[in-house]
């Protein structure tokens, strides 16, 4: 069964860091496209960071330089690494696979807030 | 930076209805737009890719139409399952991704 699995998520103070994992079965990270996309409470999805099958990455002009994206082989796994967190980057985050331009796989979620 | 705008923001029908949402971009996105639905705690699941083509599993009752700028979703007998909340994406400038606001069907 394809799934994906997400986990780090928690409250942070403003500033602060944390890392997001993103466990996938079924599947194999490094020969996807995989994203982060988040929501905020009562708005649409955001599209947060992206990368390739060839390792590049992008990102969302609001998370540039403060997040990165990563994803290890061996365990299957995507990261975002997110630092320098502010209270807009409150929401859950999703991790997906990206299909035909679309997000054809997407995980459970796992909920940031960002407040002190 | 290409916005999407759905109309209605919240749409009431019952059992049976036939429904449509709107999806407007900003510019055209010749035919890079997908749809999702997504129930309340739940992620959103593609239900449409390329404006008209049904992900695996979703079904027929389900259709997308529309190229450029306006793109239609249409249920064409909408059962219970279907009350949620609906978003257009388009993903012309992929590598990046934007979403519309979102449709409520409610009862």
């Amino acid at each position: 069964e394809v799934q994906l699995v997400e986990t780090g998520g928690g409250l942070i103070q403003p500033g602060g860091s944390l890392r997001l994992s993103c466990l996938a079965s079924g599947f194999t990270v490094s020969g996807n496209y995989m994203s982060w996309v988040r929501q905020a409470p009562g708005k649409g999805p955001e599209w947060v960071s992206a990368i390739s099958s060839g390792d590049n990455t992008y990102y969302a002009d609001s998370v540039k330089g403060r997040f990165t994206i990563s994803r290890d082989k061996s365990k299957n796994t995507l990261y975002l690494q997110m630092n320098s967190l502010r209270a807009e980057d409150t929401a859950v985050y999703y991790c997906t696979k990206n299909s035909r331009g679309a997000f054809d796989v997407w995980g459970q979620g796992t909920m940031v807030t960002v407040s002190s | 930076d290409i916005q999407l705008t759905q109309s209605p923001s919240t749409l009431s029908a019952s059992v049976g209805d036939r429904v449509t949402i709107t999806c407007r971009a900003s510019q055209s996105v010749s035919s890079y737009l997908a749809w999702y639905q997504q129930k309340p705690g739940k992620a959103p699941k593609l239900l449409i890719y390329k404006a008209s083509n049904l992900d695996s599993g979703v079904p027929s009752r389900f259709s997308g139409s529309g190229s450029g700028t306006e793109f239609t979703l249409t249920i064409s007998s909408l059962q219970p399952d279907d009350f949620a909340t609906y978003f257009c994406q388009q993903y012309n400038t992929y590598p990046t991704w934007t979403f519309g606001q979102g449709t409520k069907v409610e009862i």
